[in-house]
């Protein structure tokens, strides 16, 4: 089983959908949880930490279920500019003070007119 | 602020041949990290360097070594080039303890 794995896509909507990302995570160790935004051929950008009280900004919101170890990010009001590939990242300390990024496949998604 | 610089940005070499990619941290960071990403994947951990050590390793061969400098800057060296190589290489750098880490835009590596 992968240490992270996100919903294969790709993921096409029209401008003004919602859509929403999945990700599950193997490691119950781990300790932190985020969402990076790709673009093509850049590199990954922080969008976004994932609580587990949830949590919001602007249009979008990020879910985490310990329980579950399951991840979600909702985009509402999708816009152009919202194109890119979106990456479930989770953490975990090996015992010293230093963290290793796990990154899931990536969700590639369209936003078309 | 700079942010984190790599270089080169792109790179094109034989198999069997070595590379050598750098890395500066962003400013005020002293803690290196190095992915590679596959075309259609996301990055998997090389390893990190803090303090002019290696400190974390993911599941690479000894073919991938790397060197953190007195000025927190990293090198990632990768010996006997195969095609497999070929990858975008990133760099990201945190500050010690810090879970967030910042990214720089990459070398393309291709391998001939």
């Amino acid at each position: 089983r992968k240490e992270v794995e996100q919903d294969p896509g790709p993921f096409n909507v029209p401008e003004g959908a919602t859509v929403a990302f999945n990700c599950t995570y193997s490691n119950s160790a781990s300790q932190s949880f985020f969402w990076y935004r790709q673009d093509c051929r850049k590199e990954p950008k922080l969008l976004m930490s994932v609580y587990s009280s949830g949590n919001e900004d602007g249009r979008f919101t990020a879910q985490l279920n310990r329980a579950s170890q399951y991840i979600s990010l909702l985009i509402r009001d999708s816009k152009l500019s919202d194109s890119a590939t979106y990456l479930c990242v989770v953490t975990w300390n090996s015992g010293g003070s230093n963290y290793k990024l796990t990154f899931g496949k990536g969700t590639l998604l369209t936003v078309n007119p | 602020d700079a942010g984190v610089t790599q270089s080169p940005t792109h790179l094109i070499k034989t198999r069997g041949q070595q590379v050598t990619l750098r890395c500066s941290p962003k400013s005020g960071h002293d803690t290196v990290s190095w992915y590679q990403q596959a075309l259609g994947q996301g990055p998997q951990f090389i390893f990190q360097y803090y303090e002019e050590e290696e400190r974390q390793r993911g599941n690479f061969p000894d073919r991938f070594s790397g060197h953190q400098f007195p000025n927190y800057s990293s090198e990632l060296n990768v010996n006997a080039l195969l095609l497999g190589d070929s990858a975008l290489y990133l760099c990201a750098s945190s500050l010690v303890g810090a879970e967030t880490q910042y990214f720089g835009p990459g070398t393309r590596l291709l391998v001939l």
